[in-house]
């Protein structure tokens, strides 16, 4: 039972290259979450799902795309990064809204 | 609109002192406020909820619906409290609404 875990852990871009985030949960948890943690910002929402093939848009969906294919998997997707991007990626999954499981963050920096 | 606010980006304490941390929110409607911890090299984890009105680890929180406020707050600071804490609020649709966090540091 791993919990929530991310792939890859660390990443570095060039501006204009896309990638995608891997978040996985064995926990069988309705709901998932993508944000990103910058200094001083906090946690900020990025995308969420509500069950499998489900998602909706957070506080800060521009730029990143999202999908929910199996209830097990929730994608984070770059289609064009910017520097603006940098940043640490948290994922988390929970059986409520309120009850999150949070992996262990993706280090992303864009060149 | 909805939106946490943690005034205090690094809050330092001594060993044994008494610790309060501030979380101010603005919600329409009836708010559910969570506090959430992340030790040195662990993950983010839920401390506590308003609504079970428990004390986790010594810490406590009463939420304030006249001055909208959610503060944690422990009587006796341990230097294992040192931790990022940040205080969510339930948003529309499932989701939290966190703070910018506070960085808690106790001194031996």
């Amino acid at each position: 039972n791993a919990g929530v875990t991310q792939t890859p852990k660390f990443r570095v871009l060039k501006t204009g290259q896309s990638m995608t985030l891997l978040c996985a949960q064995d926990m069988n948890h309705e709901y998932m979450y993508w944000y990103r943690q910058d200094p001083g910002m906090g946690l900020r929402l990025i995308h969420y799902s509500v069950g499998e093939g489900t998602t909706a848009k957070g506080e800060v969906p521009d730029g990143y795309n999202v999908s929910r294919l199996k209830k097990q998997n929730f994608l984070l997707g770059l289609e064009s990064a910017a520097p603006s991007q940098t940043s640490v990626y948290f994922c988390a999954g929970g059986p409520t809204y309120y009850e999150q499981y949070f992996g262990p963050g993706t280090r992303l920096t864009v060149t | 609109a909805q939106r946490v606010t943690q005034p205090e980006k690094l809050l330092s304490v001594f060993k044994g002192a008494p610790v309060e941390l501030k979380c101010n929110y603005s919600y329409s409607g009836s708010p559910e406020l969570f506090w959430y911890v992340q030790y040195s090299r662990q993950r983010l984890q839920l401390l506590l909820r308003h609504i079970s009105r428990e004390s986790i680890k010594g810490f406590t929180a009463d939420l304030n619906k006249g001055e909208t406020s959610f503060h944690l707050k422990k009587p006796f600071a341990q230097e294992e409290d040192s931790a990022m804490y940040y205080c969510a609020l339930s948003g529309s649709g499932g989701k939290l609404i966190f703070g910018q966090g506070t960085e808690l540091s106790v001194k031996p």
